[in-house]
């Protein structure tokens, strides 16, 4: 079964500082996989998502993420965070499978603080 | 373009009564979804439609309903509500082609549901 794990639930940064957020999956194959952001009492928005190709996968608002086959993750990277960056992050992986509504399986979400 | 629209926004409901949850969305998207969202559980799919007059259960269904009325509008139905469905209700929209996830989904802005 697919499942999605985001081991930090809390992580505070500095303003200025860089950022990694971990993602986990598991899944027979390379699967499809997906960067959300989610403000204070909104809905949830696409940062970048990763299919196959290359590893450095480039995002909205200066984000990335590198995929890492070996250690099935996509980590999302950011050089410089900004306050307003403070959020909930979700990572979610889709089977490539036919038929499956284009379901997707959501990890448990990081918050992100950002100190000034 | 609205997107992905959801009314009410809040809902206050005592255990046992019943609501429906409306969400219509504009993009012409095969695939609508309907997620809860409780802390540090990420979102679960409750319920999702492929496409227009089909709809499967996800991962936590028990005590809801689906209706897809056409291509644009699918509602989340509580027959009888129980505080465990206390929540934030989010819906979604997705081209979702031949079924696969690699599309983005797209989310409305949530309903925020109390269960007395």
């Amino acid at each position: 079964a697919q499942s999605v794990t985001q081991p930090d639930i809390h992580i505070t940064v500095s303003e200025g500082a860089s950022l990694e957020l971990r993602c986990n999956y598991s899944y027979g194959a390379t699967p499809y996989l997906f960067w959300y952001v989610q403000s204070p009492g909104q809905g949830l928005q696409l940062l970048l998502k990763y299919f196959s190709g290359d590893t450095l996968v480039q995002g909205i608002k200066g984000f990335e993420a590198e995929f890492k086959r070996s250690q099935s993750s996509l980590n999302l990277r950011k050089p410089s965070v900004h306050w307003s960056d403070a959020a909930e992050y979700f990572c979610a992986v889709g089977a490539r499978i036919y038929n499956q509504g284009g379901k997707l399986i959501f990890g448990q979400g990081t918050e992100l603080s950002v100190k000034p | 373009n609205a997107g992905v629209t959801q009314t009410p926004k809040f809902q206050v409901l005592k255990t046992g009564q019943s609501m429906t949850l409306q969400c219509a969305q504009d993009m012409n998207h095969n695939s609508m979804y309907w997620y809860r969202q409780d802390p540090g559980m990420g979102l679960r799919l409750i319920y999702y439609s492929a496409s227009e007059g089909t709809t499967d259960k996800g991962e936590v269904p028990n005590g809801y309903n689906v209706s897809r009325l056409n291509k644009r509008e699918f509602s989340l139905r509580l027959e009888s509500a129980a505080p465990s469905q206390t929540s934030v209700y989010f819906c979604a929209s997705s081209e979702a082609d031949r079924g696969l996830a690699h599309n983005e989904q797209f989310f409305g802005p949530g309903t925020r549901l109390t269960v007395l």
